[in-house]
């Protein structure tokens, strides 16, 4: 079974909804991230937590939101789709305990389409 | 403004030459620097890393050099395999591991 797990894995849209994106990890890391990935521009932090109650904005969080349900859940949520918003999407962890924060572990992805 | 770039989006290898993938920065305050990489339908996997604090760092076929100076890492593959063959994508952060910046990757294709 997959350590970290992103639900759905594809989702198409439409301009105005709202979206949730959920990921869950059975790694036992207390940092969670959500990133974006578009075409050209490489992958980019939305936003990260450290944990349940430690929640941070990244590099483009605007029109975004998230919630740490628990030290192993961390949804993304689009409270207003926009096409702009149609990317791949990538939640990660990493852990402070080993002393290897850096070293990131992905998820497959969510494909979102916004028409 | 992108901090981290990887100016080639593609490179091709002969099956069994290196490969020498490159990345440059502009933060001067980046303290560590990481390699992953990517095959199609796939989150990242990450690859190797190195401290700043150093300038060379290998892990079997995988060599990370760092340039200080010039602000530019690159990675070495000797030698290269057909299942290398994928994105390869590196990434910059601080001491706090807080926030990650990521370059726009290389697709590396290794010609059996």
């Amino acid at each position: 079974d997959a350590d970290v797990t992103q639900t759905p894995r594809n989702r198409i849209t439409k301009t105005g909804k709202r979206i949730m994106l959920e990921c869950s990890q059975t790694k036992g890391h207390d940092r969670m991230y959500w990133y974006r990935q578009d075409p050209g521009l490489g992958l980019r932090l939305i936003y990260y937590s450290f944990d349940v109650k430690d929640i941070n904005k990244g590099e483009i969080s605007d029109g975004y939101s998230v919630s740490r349900q628990a030290q192993a859940k961390f949804s993304l949520s689009l409270e207003s789709a926009i096409p702009n918003q149609t990317a791949l999407y990538f939640c990660a962890t990493s852990d402070t305990g080993t002393g290897k924060v850096y070293e990131q572990y992905f998820g497959p992805g969510t494909r979102l389409t916004v028409t | 403004d992108q901090q981290v770039k990887q100016n080639s989006p593609s490179l091709s290898v002969q099956e069994g030459r290196i490969s020498i993938l490159n990345c440059d920065y502009t933060n001067s305050m980046f303290d560590y620097f990481l390699w992953y990489k990517k095959y199609p339908a796939e989150g990242p996997t990450f690859l190797i890393s190195i401290s700043s604090i150093k300038d060379k760092n290998e892990d079997g076929r995988f060599t990370v050099f760092l340039n200080k100076s010039a602000k530019h890492l690159s990675l070495h593959i000797v030698p290269s395999q057909p299942g290398d063959s994928a994105v390869y994508f590196c990434a910059a952060t601080s001491l706090t591991g807080n926030q990650f910046y990521f370059g726009t990757g290389t697709s590396l294709t290794v010609i059996p």
